[in-house]
């Protein structure tokens, strides 16, 4: 089981570039979601969704954008990286329906904006 | 807002032994509460899920429980090893099964040969 794939592992990019950080699951879960790790800040959420076709914001979507076209795939697009958005970007994924859904993390991506 | 507190921030104790981390939350309305391990440059990894009408989950060496009208968990680590050094974190699950989750900075783990 490859569980929850993330690429790239590790990104720099200069101020005012974008790009896609990519997040991909092959255990048919419903809900997937995108956080962000900072020192003294713990995860906080990107954006999130429900379904194919249906996404919604989290506690910091300003500088994000996602879609999620299919089941397994909810990419994370930085569209004018900032100094700011420096950080370890985690892609999680669970069921909905049953009660005692776990929540499964990649491993990550850190990004550095210079 | 639902905020999760983790005390200590760190904590360093000799193998063997046994050991306690806290997680307390304000908001009482909760779905369930996770607790994940995560080494550094890695992952979150889930160790143990307790559902709001549950008050203890155990897996091996640990146990977790779960007090909502206090807004407290607490993750129990029996004859701690050094492999068992990591950041612990805990998080809960608001209102709903769709609903989301906010994390406590979680605590740091030396577990010291």
């Amino acid at each position: 089981n490859a569980g929850v794939t993330q690429t790239p592992k590790f990104q720099v990019l200069k101020t005012g570039q974008s790009m896609t950080l990519q997040c991909a699951q092959d255990m048919n879960h419903e809900y997937m979601s995108w956080y962000r790790q900072d020192p003294g800040m713990g995860l906080r959420l990107i954006h999130y969704s429900v379904g194919a076709g249906i996404t919604d914001q989290g506690e910091v979507p300003n500088g994000y954008n996602v879609s999620r076209s299919t089941t397994e795939d909810f990419p994370l697009r930085l569209l004018s990286a900032a100094p700011s958005q420096t950080s370890v970007y985690f892609c999680a994924s669970r069921m909905l329906g049953r009660t005692n859904t776990e929540a499964f993390f990649g491993q990550g991506t850190r990004l550095t904006v210079v | 807002k639902q905020e999760v507190t983790q005390i200590p921030a760190a904590l360093s104790v000799p193998e063997g032994e046994n050991l306690v981390l806290n997680c307390s939350f304000t908001d009482s309305a909760i779905y369930n509460l996770q607790w994940f391990r995560q080494d550094p440059g890695k992952g979150l990894t889930s160790l143990l899920l307790i559902q709001s009408s549950q008050r203890e989950q155990t897996s091996g060496r640990l146990n977790a429980s779960l007090d909502k009208s206090s807004g407290r968990s607490t993750l129990y680590i029996a004859a701690s090893q050094p492999g068992d050094s990591a950041t612990y974190l805990c998080a809960v699950r608001h209102g709903t099964n769709a609903g989301k989750s906010t994390f406590g900075d979680g605590t740091t783990l030396t577990v010291k040969p």
